[in-house]
C-alpha cells in the first residue's frame, strides 16, 4: 500500500523566517514523483515544487526547496523568507508512473506578521 | 487559456437526490481524477480515469459514479446512496506520459446537503 504521512497538522512561522514542513511516504516502487501542493484560503490547489525520485539533487523553486532522502522515504519542504501569502494548507503527494496520486493529510501553515 | 473548469462552484442537494458535478479540461490530458476533501482528512480519491471509456475506483467510491465518454470531460454523480455527501470536491488531470508535471486542479465544488 502507498501512504503519505504529514505529522504536523499545524505550524506557524514569523514573517521573513524559515520553516520546514515534514513528509514521509511508503512505497515499494523505485520510480516515482514527489510533489508539494499549496492550498490557500481560495482552495485552489497550486503546485509548489516537484522532485523525481531518480534524481539525487534536491529541487528548488525560488524560496522553496526540498530535502529528499530516498532511503529514509522523507521529502520535507523548506520555505525561506516566509511571506504572508505563504499562509495556506500544504499537501505532500507522490505518484507512481501510470497510477494515481497519493496525498497526505496536510499541514496548515500560518505566517505571522 | 488552458485549464480545468469545475461547475458549479456551490451546489445544494436535497436528501435522496442525485446530483452531477461537472469537470472539463482543455489541457489534452489523458488522466482525470476526482477527490473529496474533508477537514483534517486531506484529499481522498473517489475515481480516476487514465483513458476514455475506462475508469477505476479509488478509496471511497461507494455512493459515487463517473463516466468518461470524452477525453475532455469527467463528470461525477453523487447518488442518494452516498450517506454523507457534504464536502468539497476537487477534479484534477495529468498527462499520462508526463506524470512528472504533476496534477492540475480545478477550483472545486462545494456540495451541501439541505
Amino acid at each position: 500500500a502507498q501512504t503519505v504521512t504529514q505529522s504536523q497538522p499545524e505550524m506557524s512561522v514569523q514573517e521573513a523566517e524559515t520553516v520546514t514542513l515534514s513528509c514521509t511516504y511508503d512505497t515499494s516502487e523505485s520510480n516515482y514523483y514527489l510533489f508539494w501542493y499549496k492550498q490557500p484560503p481560495s482552495r485552489q490547489m497550486i503546485l509548489v515544487i516537484r522532485q523525481e525520485a531518480y534524481k539525487q539533487q534536491n529541487a528548488t523553486e525560488n524560496r522553496f526547496s526540498v530535502n529528499f532522502q530516498k532511503a529514509a522515504k522523507s521529502f520535507s519542504l523548506k520555505i525561506s523568507d516566509s511571506q504572508l501569502g505563504d499562509t495556506a494548507m500544504y499537501f505532500c503527494a507522490f505518484m507512481i508512473y501510470g497510477n494515481q496520486f497519493y496525498f497526505g493529510t496536510g499541514t496548515s501553515l500560518t505566517v505571522i506578521p | 487559456d488552458g485549464g480545468i473548469t469545475q461547475s458549479p462552484k456551490y451546489l445544494f442537494r436535497k436528501e435522496g437526490q442525485n446530483v452531477t458535478l461537472s469537470c472539463e479540461q482543455n489541457l489534452n490530458h489523458d488522466a482525470m481524477y476526482w477527490y473529496r476533501q474533508d477537514p483534517g482528512q486531506g484529499l481522498r480519491l473517489i475515481y480516476y480515469s487514465q483513458i476514455v471509456n475506462d475508469f477505476q475506483k479509488g478509496d471511497i467510491a461507494e455512493g459515487y459514479s463517473v463516466s468518461r465518454e470524452k477525453k475532455e470531460s469527467f463528470p461525477l454523480t453523487v447518488t442518494s446512496a452516498q450517506k454523507n455527501p457534504t464536502a468539497f470536491y476537487l477534479c484534477a488531470s495529468s498527462m499520462k506520459e508526463g506524470a512528472r508535471a504533476g496534477a492540475f486542479f480545478g477550483q472545486g465544488t462545494r456540495l451541501t446537503v439541505v
